[in-house]
């Protein structure tokens, strides 16, 4: 079974700073895509960014990018330049297949807040 | 806005009862999944559905049953509900080439 942990429970930055949420995962298919969704405290899932493990680039999408190390299986997320809007909790998600079926399996989140 | 929709947003019944949790996936989309999100358990993977089809269960409890319907739309029923099963349910779907799921609003469940 594929695992996903984020050691960090919460996490503190300062306005307009860069901050690294910090996942690995534990996977033995060769083929896998991570995900990081941001949960505000109004509760909806909202997608970010996706890293596909054959991907030769680290993932880019505006002020989220993807620090990805595949031997070392890492996928920390880095958002550039906090904004007071990016406080929430934060889940990295991998993806699971088999057959026909999906899934995601989350880690159990980092809250991230941001101070003025 | 993910696109995908989730009705009722909050509900709040007994012990006992039974209810029905309502999704409709964004357009296009033919996956619909549903999670459960509480305090103790996380987030976890309850069910997907393909197109009509059932693709695979999680950890989903025998007291609660899905269905996709033709119009993709789909329904989670919970029945016998006990304290235990207050948590935020999610309905997800997916379509794109990367696997991505779009999450709905969601529906917090009270049992009281």
């Amino acid at each position: 079974a594929q695992k996903i942990t984020q050691t960090q429970p919460g996490m503190f930055v300062q306005e307009k700073e860069a901050v690294t949420l910090d996942c690995t995962y534990d996977t033995s298919d060769p083929s896998y895509g991570l995900f990081w969704y941001k949960q505000p405290s109004s509760g909806e899932m909202i997608f970010l960014i996706y890293q596909g493990s054959y991907d030769q680039q680290n993932a880019t999408e505006g002020r989220y990018s993807l620090n990805f190390q595949k031997a070392r299986k890492s996928a920390n997320l880095v958002i550039s330049a906090s904004q007071l809007g990016d406080s929430a909790m934060y889940f990295c998600a991998m993806r699971e297949t088999q057959g026909g079926s999906e899934k995601l399996v989350f880690g159990k989140g980092t809250k991230l807040t941001v101070n003025p | 806005d993910s696109g995908v929709t989730q009705t009722p947003k909050h509900l709040i019944t007994a012990t006992g009862q039974r209810v029905t949790l309502r999704c409709s996936p964004r357009s296009g989309d033919l996956s619909v999944y549903w999670y459960q999100q509480s305090l103790d358990q996380g987030l976890q993977f309850l069910i997907q559905y393909y197109n009509g089809e059932e693709r695979a269960k999680g950890n989903i409890l025998e007291r609660f049953s899905a269905q996709q319907f033709p119009d993709l739309h789909s329904e989670l029923n919970l029945s016998s509900l006990e304290l235990g099963d207050s948590a935020l349910y999610f309905c997800a779907s997916s379509g794109g080439f990367r696997g991505e799921q779009y999450f709905g609003p969601g529906t917090r469940l009270t049992v009281t």
